[in-house]
């Protein structure tokens, strides 16, 4: 089964600093989707951003952007001029070509200091 | 109104008591989701269904049973919970055919305490 980690648990960042929060993952398939999620204290899961492992340019959606790099299977997730909204637990998925099953990694919490 | 609705939000219940989470959804979609959610273990997959006909076990589905009752109804039992089933449920929907990339759809969550 694939398998997605992240290894860091919680994180800081200054308000209007960048961060990057890291994400690898585990699979024999050469074609997948790859996901990061934002949960706010509300805990309502939010889509972020999304990556297409095909498309050799990386994803980007105003403040955040991702860093994919296929050969090392690692999907990091960059927030640029970080706001206080950004406070919450990332998470980062991953679903094969099948479209069967998300596989979730185990979530980073992000701080953001004003 | 929310696409993907949940009741109920918050339940706290007794050792041993049968519980239903119920969830409801207007996106349409044939595919539906169950999971679980813990401190530093992200979200399990407790059981999922492509069609009202097709109900598919997940990584953790002991202790669980679902009904999908429509398009639009997917439900969680416990039958008899325990206090380790305390969580966060989330219910989601999907559509591979839409955006072609399968993204989950999440319900609001409810959470479950187990006494």
């Amino acid at each position: 089964a694939q398998t997605v980690t992240q290894s860091q648990p919680e994180m800081s960042v200054q308000e209007a600093e960048t961060v990057t929060l890291s994400c690898t993952y585990d699979t024999s398939e050469s074609d997948y989707y790859l996901f990061w999620y934002k949960q706010p204290p509300s805990r309502q899961m939010i889509l972020v951003i999304r990556q297409e492992a095909y498309k050799q340019q990386n994803a980007t959606e105003n403040r955040f952007s991702v860093n994919f790099q296929k050969a090392a299977k690692s999907f990091s997730l960059k927030i640029s001029d970080s706001q206080l909204g950004d406070a919450a637990m990332y998470f980062c998925a991953y679903i094969g070509r099948d479209f069967n099953k998300f596989y979730f990694g185990s979530g980073t919490k992000l701080n953001v200091k004003p | 109104d929310a696409d993907v609705t949940q009741t109920p939000r918050n339940r706290i219940t007794k050792t041993g008591k049968r519980i239903m989470l119920e969830c409801s959804q207007t996106k349409g979609h044939d595919r539906m989701y169950w999971y679980r959610q813990d401190p530093g273990l992200g979200l399990r997959l407790i059981y999922y269904s492509f069609d009202v006909k097709d109900i598919n076990k997940g990584e953790i589905s002991d202790g669980y049973s679902v009904s999908r009752q429509a398009q639009a109804k997917f439900s969680l039992s416990l039958e008899s919970a325990i206090p380790n089933q305390t969580a966060l449920y989330f219910c989601a929907t999907s559509d591979p055919t839409g955006t072609g990339y399968n993204e989950q759809f999440f319900g609001p969550g409810t959470r479950l305490t187990v006494l």
